[in-house]
């Protein structure tokens, strides 16, 4: 059974550093994209980045260039994605989520990780 | 980027309504278009893909259609478990776009 389990909530103040993951199984890890999806509360889906963590290629959208950091380890079948310094507008729940080749949809998703940023 | 409009942003119907979400994009994405469906609280489900394509385990009242810049989702009977929030979204890119969503409400 194909499954991405995220990391659990967070709470963070402004400035602070954080690094959520996804952990797969039921598939081979390097063998699919992992995207990043973010929703804001009450909005809706912004597509944010890709890895392919075959070769660990890596492509943002421009929105999001920049501002994170997406990356992957491949001995534990895990990808992140990290903040270097959290702003107030970066609460929202992130989804990742897997695809197999680019013209390919998402066909699974995690359950979401939600990320407060509160001073 | 590839902009993705979907329209209404809002839709009341009653159970067993036919209902009709437009999705369009702001350069041809061939058949590259998904449709998922969000409850609250949980992750999107992937509906349709391929433009026209239905997914494993999706019920047959939800059609897709469309190529090119145009592209519709019609659910042909609509039942209590489908009120959510559909979104469509463009795979012709590796930067992927979503629309902006429908919220599919009972009347």
């Amino acid at each position: 059974e194909v499954q991405l389990v995220q990391s659990g909530a967070d709470v963070k103040k402004p400035g602070e550093s954080l690094k959520i993951s996804c952990t797969v199984s039921g598939y081979t890890f390097t063998t699919y994209w992992i995207a990043w999806v973010r929703q804001m509360p009450g909005k809706g889906l912004e597509w944010m980045g890709i890895i392919y963590p075959g070769d660990s290629d890596t492509k943002y959208s421009p929105s999001f260039q920049g501002q994170v950091t997406i990356s992957a380890d491949r001995s534990i079948s895990t990808a992140y994605l990290q903040w270097s310094s959290l702003k107030a507008s970066d609460t929202a729940m992130y989804y990742c989520a897997r695809h197999y080749t680019r013209y390919d949809p998402v066909d699974y998703w995690g359950q979401g990780t939600l990320v407060t940023v509160s001073s | 980027d590839i902009q993705m409009t979907q329209s209404p942003s809002t839709l009341s119907a009653f159970v067993g309504d036919r209902v009709t979400i437009t999705c369009r994009a702001s350069q041809s994405i061939s058949s590259w278009l998904a449709w998922y469906q969000q409850k609250p609280g949980k992750a999107p489900k992937l509906l349709i893909y391929k433009a026209s394509s239905l997914e494993s385990g999706v019920p047959s009242r939800f059609r897709g259609s469309g190529s090119g810049t145009e592209f519709t989702l019609t659910i042909s009977s609509l039942q209590p478990d489908d009120f959510a929030t559909y979104y469509c979204q463009q795979y012709n890119s590796y930067f992927r776009t979503f629309g902006q969503g429908t919220k599919v409400e009972i009347k």
